[in-house]
């Protein structure tokens, strides 16, 4: 009973591959996001879909493309990876009217780029 | 959003109770004060929040000042599970933004 998951929780793969992290919520949210956590440990925003609509959309490569089926799945593309794009990232979800307390995490995707 | 300070690093024992400082001199009015935390290879956690009162949870204590200028989380007994980077975000409740600074990193002593 997981609220927010993400797969897979490891991923290593070749410069230039296309991959994709997958993002589930069963909250009942309506608003999903996406962070990069790199090895600084800072997180940074990077995406977020309001109701399968995308509402912030801060300063990412195009490379990396957001796809949300519906409001309990948002799914993060990265076409032609390169080496800094390995990071830890991490979806989250939030309950429009609730602010930032209705935010939960998920435990973390780990890119490894080599 | 107003930015906050918080210090880099600081140490607790165990039992004892921990103080978070985090200044926001130029908080808005309508800005609320939030606290979460990272534990290690974890998401980040809510703990608490709050806008004008002192707030309490099953977690933590907000202590914000009467100029809103600057609050304490307290963590009333530390556990080694405490240990963990912990963030203070101040921002419009409404937002969707939330943007995480450098944080504090906790680390809790036996």
């Amino acid at each position: 009973d997981t609220a927010v998951s993400q797969t897979p929780k490891y991923l290593v793969t070749q410069m230039g591959n296309d991959k994709s992290i997958k993002c589930e919520q069963n909250l009942g949210h309506d608003t999903m996001y996406w962070y990069k956590q790199d090895s600084k440990k800072f997180l940074k925003i990077m995406f977020s879909y309001n109701n399968k609509e995308l509402i912030i959309n801060e300063t990412v490569p195009n490379r990396f493309s957001p796809k949300s089926p519906d409001k309990a799945h948002l799914n993060l593309h990265i076409n032609s990876l390169e080496l800094g794009d390995s990071a830890v990232y991490f979806c989250a979800s939030s309950q429009e009217g609730q602010g930032a307390v209705g935010y939960t995490f998920g435990s973390g995707t780990r890119l490894t780029v080599v | 959003d107003a930015k906050t300070t918080q210090p880099p690093s600081m140490d607790c024992a165990e039992g004892r109770a921990a103080n978070l400082p985090c200044n926001h001199s130029t908080i808005s009015g309508n800005e609320y004060v939030y606290w979460y935390r990272q534990i290690h290879s974890q998401g980040p956690q809510y703990i608490i929040h709050g806008l004008k009162n002192n707030e309490t949870n099953e977690m933590a204590s907000l202590i914000i000042t009467e100029d809103r200028k600057s609050s304490t989380l307290i963590l009333p007994h530390a556990t080694l599970r405490d240990t963990a980077v912990y963030y203070c975000i101040v921002r419009v409740g409404g937002d969707y933004k939330l943007s995480f600074g450098a944080g504090t990193t906790v680390t809790v002593r036996a």
